[in-house]
């Protein structure tokens, strides 16, 4: 089977503006989560979506948020970036509430 | 939040074996203990996870203490591409909310 896959892998933008990134899960698979990790902050949990709604949701503002897609595809979407938003994306997928498998990561820099 | 303790760091030589603690001090019934490993910059990779017993598979062997408030992942015969960031993880059964600590960030020594 293949694994997760996410794009773009990088990704720079200026502040103000919004982006979209986008995660293939693995096939069968149909919940959807995603995750942040920045250096000072490490990893942390955004969202979670299953069946095409959020199902968790993590301690982040508004600007993130997300959805799914009744192939399982998920985006997320951040508006109004912060120089604060560079990190590392990763989505990870799962049958369901069960081991999570994780994909690249998207790479984004905000300048 | 993290419910995980472990060590900032180890050093292994390659070829030996590689004890990675975790204390989980307050786990409860329903929550399983999940490792994954991170290389530079990479998606986490899944080793192992368990709820109560010993677990094994090609990448390595979970060890649960009878009381369950600690861990061991074992890498039998470590090599170099064994250096990365290892975390150790408590997860609600029905839930699927992972909570990464620090983890440790074991080198493998020539």
């Amino acid at each position: 089977k293949a694994g997760v896959t996410q794009t773009p892998r990088y990704l720079i933008k200026t502040r103000g503006q919004q982006v979209t990134l986008s995660c293939s899960p693995i096939s069968g698979h149909r919940s959807v989560s995603w995750y942040q990790q920045t250096p000072g902050q490490g990893l942390q949990f955004l969202f979670e979506y299953f069946s095409e709604t959020q199902r968790n949701k993590g301690n982040f503002p508004g600007r993130f948020s997300g959805r799914q897609f009744s192939n399982s595809r998920s985006e997320m979407n951040v508006s109004t970036l912060e120089l604060g938003d560079s990190a590392l994306y990763l989505c990870a997928s799962s049958v369901l509430t069960d081991t999570q498998y994780f994909g690249p990561g998207t790479r984004l820099t905000v300048l | 939040d993290a419910k995980t303790t472990q060590p900032t760091s180890m050093d292994c030589a390659e070829g030996r074996a590689a004890n990675l603690p975790c204390n989980h001090s307050t786990i409860s019934g329903n929550e399983y203990v999940y490792w994954y490993r991170q290389i530079h910059s990479q998606g986490p990779q899944y080793i192992i996870h368990g709820l109560k017993n010993n677990e094994t598979n090609e990448m390595a062997s979970l060890i649960i203490t009878e009381d369950r408030k600690s861990s061991t992942l074992i890498l039998p015969h470590a090599t170099l591409r064994d250096t990365a960031v290892y975390y150790c993880i408590v997860r609600v059964i029905t839930g699927n909310q992972f909570y990464f600590g620090t983890g440790t960030s074991l080198t493998v020594i020539p």
